[in-house]
This record gives C-alpha cells, structure tokens and sequence, in this order.
C-alpha cells in the first residue's frame, strides 16, 4: 500500500494565488521530501523536512510537519504558470535497513493558468 | 556536466522478449535505485543498490533483473516474466551519508509493449 497519500489529486488555479497540497503517511518517518515531475520527465527534488523540525521555507515553497497527525503539506506561493507539473510526497523511514529507500504517493497534478 | 542519465527516452519490446533499459550516472553516488510509473500514479520500487556488486529487491521485483558491476552503472532488464511492462522507468541515484537524503532522478525511459 501507499505510504503518502496526497490530496487533491488534482489542483487547477490562476497565476498569483496561492496552491497547498497535503500528503499523508503511516509509519514513522525520518524525513519527508517534496519533488516535482513535469509531464514525462524525471522527478526533481524541491525541499526535505525532517522529522523534528515543524516548518521549512525554500523561496515560495513553505513546507509544514505534522508528526502527531502524520501529515504534511506543500504551499506554494504566488504561483506562476511555469509551476504546472506533478508534485509528489516521499517518505523516508525510521531505522531498519531499509535506509535510504524512499516511499513515494500518487501525486498531486497541478495546473496554473495564466 | 554532472548528472544522470537513461537510455534510450522510448523503447517498444515485442510480447515474450527482454529488454535492458540503461542508466548511467557521473555523480559518485553510491546508492541507485529503479521505479517504475504508471499513468496517474506514483513511483514503485523496483531494485536498488547502495554499493558495488550489492542490491536488493524493491516492492515491485518480479519480472526484472539488474547488476551492479560499476559504481556509475545500474541496467534494469525487464524480462519476458513481467506481465505487464509498458510503464515509465525512472532511474535514481543519491549520496551515502546521513546529510544526504535527495534523490536524483534521470529523464526516464518510456517502455511500450506491442
């Protein structure tokens, strides 16, 4: 099964609002990342958060934690029409051997239209 | 340049062949790992590999085989065992060490079966 599950599935907004995506998970986590994919390429890596820290900015990307409700989400700032791709959630566990695997969900497609 | 790259961007396999899709990489990361993507989804892991001549199966294993013989080189061969192989294969690699959590992503292969 999934271990981040995002929502909305699918975001439509115009240039300069504002767009938040949130992604959930069930185990504990070590961190959380956020990557972006636009249609038919790889995937880029946008911000991590780890698991003590409760907030993290990277220019207009602002990321919160929330490890008592395990959510995150991903706000993005006066958005431009260039930011219209595929964004994904990921997990990274706690401990084990399974270090540096990541566990990703099925995404939230977002479109800005200008 | 540094990065990492997959080949070829499109592949079509005939019903009962095997395929090797490529991934190369120039970063000096020791860890690699393969996905594959199907349409609205997120990422599946196939293999991945933290050293040389080591890796371990993913959640999505059965039908594929790799190697790793070269710190810069992980081929993922899709077999004629996997029953559904049309997808899209992301190859990813990431630097060992606590500090280093991103993943980086090549350009992907598109594989379609005919």
């Amino acid at each position: 099964s999934q271990q981040g599950e995002e929502d909305p599935q699918a975001l439509s907004i115009q240039e300069g609002e504002n767009a938040t995506m949130n992604c959930s998970y069930k185990t504990s986590i070590n961190n959380l990342q956020w990557y972006r994919q636009n249609s038919g390429r790889g995937l880029v890596h946008l911000i991590l958060i780890r698991s003590n820290e409760r907030e993290k900015h990277s220019g207009r990307l602002r990321v919160t934690l929330d490890t008592s409700k395990k959510s995150s989400s991903l706000l993005i700032t006066a958005s431009r029409a260039a930011d219209t791709a595929s964004y994904f959630c990921a997990t990274a566990p706690r401990g084990g051997t399974s270090y540096g695997k990541l566990t990703f969900g099925q995404g939230t497609i977002l479109t800005v239209h200008p | 340049d540094g990065g990492i790259t997959q080949s070829p961007k499109y592949l079509f396999r005939k019903e009962g062949q095997n395929v090797t899709l490529s991934c190369e990489q120039n970063l000096n990361h020791d860890a690699m790992y393969w996905y594959r993507q199907d349409p609205g989804q997120g990422l599946r892991l196939i293999y991945y590999s933290q050293i040389v001549n080591d890796f371990q199966k993913g959640d999505i294993a059965e039908g594929y085989s790799v190697s790793r013989e070269k710190k810069e080189s992980f081929p993922l061969t899709v077999t004629s065992a996997q029953k559904n192989p049309t997808a899209f294969y992301l190859c990813a690699c990431r630097a060992r060490g606590e500090t280093y959590n991103e993943q980086f992503f090549g350009p992907g292969t598109r594989l379609t079966v005919l």
